[in-house]
């Protein structure tokens, strides 16, 4: 069973562009989350997702950013238009449908907004 | 509101020695779990502790263990035997639906 899979490991971007970023849950797993890690600092919660649901987003910012979760395939993490500011290590991780177990991460992806 | 707060920006240890990181929390709902996370500097998140918030016997995993603490809504783990494996980032957090993770303390080994 593979772990929860991330990619790109690392992105970059000139500002203005369009970042997606991808997460596979770990098989079985019907809940992704994301999260936004500056450096030295802790995991900002972004959103949380079902398939085909958006649980909650209250940590995503109201412009630029998305996220999905469709019925196949990966969830989509999308940046419009990406400023410097975006440049972050984001993390997805899964559970499963169970709601209250710990959830397991990806590797990370590191956007760097040049 | 779910909040987690650290308010150990860094801790140190030496090796062999037992130490133990804070976390407090607040929460409305009567039924969420509670995690310690350990991040290595190779940034992957490896789970080192959970703790369901309606058992209460602290949870135990070797050499950590919680001390948890509901009226108080604290969470503090602790290490002991430190190794200098064990130096990371080290971050609180809980779980009603979405995951909530604290600022994180910085632990240093010493050898």
């Amino acid at each position: 069973n593979a772990g929860v899979m991330q990619n790109p490991r690392h992105l970059v971007r000139r500002r203005g562009q369009e970042a997606r970023l991808r997460c596979s849950p770990m098989k079985g797993h019907s809940h992704v989350y994301w999260y936004r890690q500056l450096p030295e600092e802790g995991l900002k919660f972004m959103v949380y997702l079902q398939k085909e649901n958006i649980i909650d987003e209250s940590g995503m910012p109201k412009e630029r950013f998305s996220a999905e979760f469709p019925k196949e395939g990966p969830s989509i993490l999308r940046i419009q238009q990406v400023v410097r500011g975006d440049s972050a290590a984001y993390f997805c991780a899964s559970s499963p449908w169970t709601e209250n177990t710990e959830a397991f991460f990806g590797q990370g992806t590191r956007l760097t907004v040049v | 509101a779910q909040t987690v707060t650290q308010s150990q920006p860094e801790m140190s240890v030496q090796e062999a020695e037992t130490v133990t990181l804070s976390c407090t929390y607040d929460t409305s709902e009567s039924d969420y779990y509670l995690f310690w996370y350990k991040q290595p500097p190779s940034r992957q998140m490896i789970l080192v502790i959970r703790q369901e918030a309606y058992k209460q016997q602290n949870a135990t995993e070797n050499r950590f263990s919680v001390n948890f603490q509901k009226a108080a809504k604290s969470f503090s783990l602790k290490i002991s035997d430190s190794q200098l494996g064990d130096a990371a980032m080290y971050f609180c957090a809980s779980k009603e639906g979405k995951i909530i993770f604290g600022k994180g303390t910085r632990l240093h080994i010493l050898p």
